[in-house]
């Protein structure tokens, strides 16, 4: 079965500091990785997606995630933390074909906070 | 930007009432979803809905929930019979082909 592991429910930074958000999945099959956010009273909002392309990806707001098979990994980063970029993120994969495609497995969350 | 909608965002009900969450997918899109977060927990999956017919629906998505979309715009999940467990955030989603989901803000429901 499929299912997605994020390490730490919660990490702090300081603003400018790197933002390294952990995500580790399981699958079978080759998978398609996502990593959303969620700001306070919103939905969920697609920040970058892994579609079996190139391996780095780049997404909006200066993050980007590395899927790397080896290590069964999908890790957000940015290298410069902005007050704005608190939110809470989530990792996701689709290992569905067809219309099975939008049947996501989410992780946890992890709710990022920025320090002044 | 294309949105989703969603109505009410916060609804509270007694334990048994029928509950009826409605949504506005973007107007062009084909597949149509719904999820659930209960308090602390993960995101999951209920249901999906393409060519006025569910395509996969998870364990949790019972008798006791169906979905509909009456229309052309709108896309609904009714929950026959309210119990305490139902309490969550439902998201509805909807996309243009498969897998790039566009979410909307959610649908608090507090069942009593």
């Amino acid at each position: 079965a499929q299912s997605v592991t994020q390490l730490g429910s919660h990490v702090s930074v300081s603003e400018g500091a790197l933002v390294l958000l952990r995500c580790n999945y399981s699958s079978s099959v080759p998978p398609y990785l996502f990593w959303y956010v969620q700001y306070p009273n919103q939905g969920l909002q697609l920040l970058l997606k892994y579609t079996s392309a190139a391996t780095l990806v780049k997404g909006i707001n200066g993050f980007e995630a590395e899927f790397k098979k080896s290590e069964t990994s999908f890790h957000l980063t940015k290298p410069s933390a902005h007050m704005s970029d608190a939110a809470e993120y989530f990792c996701a994969v689709s290992v569905g074909y067809g219309g099975s495609q939008g049947n996501l497995i989410f992780g946890k969350g992890t709710k990022l906070s920025v320090k002044p | 930007e294309p949105e989703v909608t969603q109505t009410p965002s916060h609804q509270v009900t007694q334990m048994g009432q029928e509950v009826i969450l409605r949504c506005v997918p973007i107007s062009n899109h084909l597949y149509f979803y719904w999820y659930r977060q209960i308090l602390g927990q993960k995101v999951e999956f209920l249901v999906s809905f393409y060519n006025n017919e569910i395509s996969e629906k998870s364990e949790i998505f019972d008798d006791q929930f169906s979905v509909e979309r009456p229309d052309g715009s709108n896309f609904t999940l009714k929950i026959r019979s309210t119990k305490l467990e139902d309490s969550a955030m439902y998201f509805c989603a909807s996309s243009e082909g498969a897998n790039v989901l566009t979410f909307g803000a959610g649908s608090r429901l507090t069942v009593l």
